[in-house]
């Protein structure tokens, strides 16, 4: 009963470093996602996926990449990290069909300082 | 841009009183129309879905489509405390889901 599961919960990086966030879901579903969502606003979508090889930019891609070579795994890679990247990272999937909602996972926390 | 709108509130009502939150969306072509409820700290979770213009209702939530004017709505009746959260209104077109920035709602015992 995982659905989708993020790891890590939380992580601070220095700046410059790189890291990946890792999202993997077990109800094989086609279509995952990535959001960001920093205090007090709502998720801006950075990355999506609608199948094992395929994925596309979402609203706020620069600074991250992403590859889904199997229809579990969805890592995130944050390059080079700056303060600006400090924010809430939320991946989701879902079955693709329409009128499908997003099952999340717990969210990673990232500080860069 | 795609662009999802909503009052950031934050909206403070009285227990038991009606909630009314709202939202707005610029994309024509949005098929899916849905309603996240988020606790401080926590992941969004599905409260609401709505396909077709009107009202559907589950329990105390109705939620309501104007497509026509491309209007969203989130109707809480009997409000509790425990309905203190922020409410996310999201619209699906094609691949994306997106997101507005969400309404804060406080329900004062």
């Amino acid at each position: 009963n995982a659905g989708v599961t993020q790891t890590p919960k939380f992580r601070i990086l220095k700046i410059g470093q790189s890291m990946t966030l890792q999202c993997a879901q077990d109800m094989n579903h086609n279509y995952m996602y990535w959001y960001r969502q920093d205090p007090g606003m709502g998720l801006k979508l950075i990355y999506y996926s609608v199948g094992a090889g395929i994925t596309d930019k979402g609203e706020v891609p620069n600074g991250y990449n992403v590859s889904r070579s199997t229809t579990e795994d969805f890592p995130l890679r944050l390059e080079l990290a700056a303060p600006s990247q400090t924010s809430v990272y939320f991946c989701a999937s879902s079955p693709g069909t329409l009128y499908s909602p997003l099952h999340f996972g717990n969210g990673t926390r990232l500080t860069v300082t | 841009q795609k662009e999802v709108e909503q009052n950031s509130g934050p909206l403070s009502v009285p227990e038991g009183a009606i909630a009314s939150l709202n939202c707005t969306y610029s994309d024509r072509g949005s098929q899916s129309f849905f309603w996240y409820r988020q606790y401080s700290g926590k992941s969004p979770e599905l409260i609401m879905s709505i396909y077709s213009n009107g009202d559907k209702e589950d329990g105390r939530f109705t939620a309501q489509l104007n497509k026509a004017s491309q209007y969203v709505s989130l109707l809480i009746r009997d409000s509790q405390p425990s309905d203190s959260a922020t409410y996310l209104c999201a619209v699906t077109g094609g691949f994306k889901t997106i997101f507005g920035a969400g309404t804060r709602l406080f329900v004062k015992a």
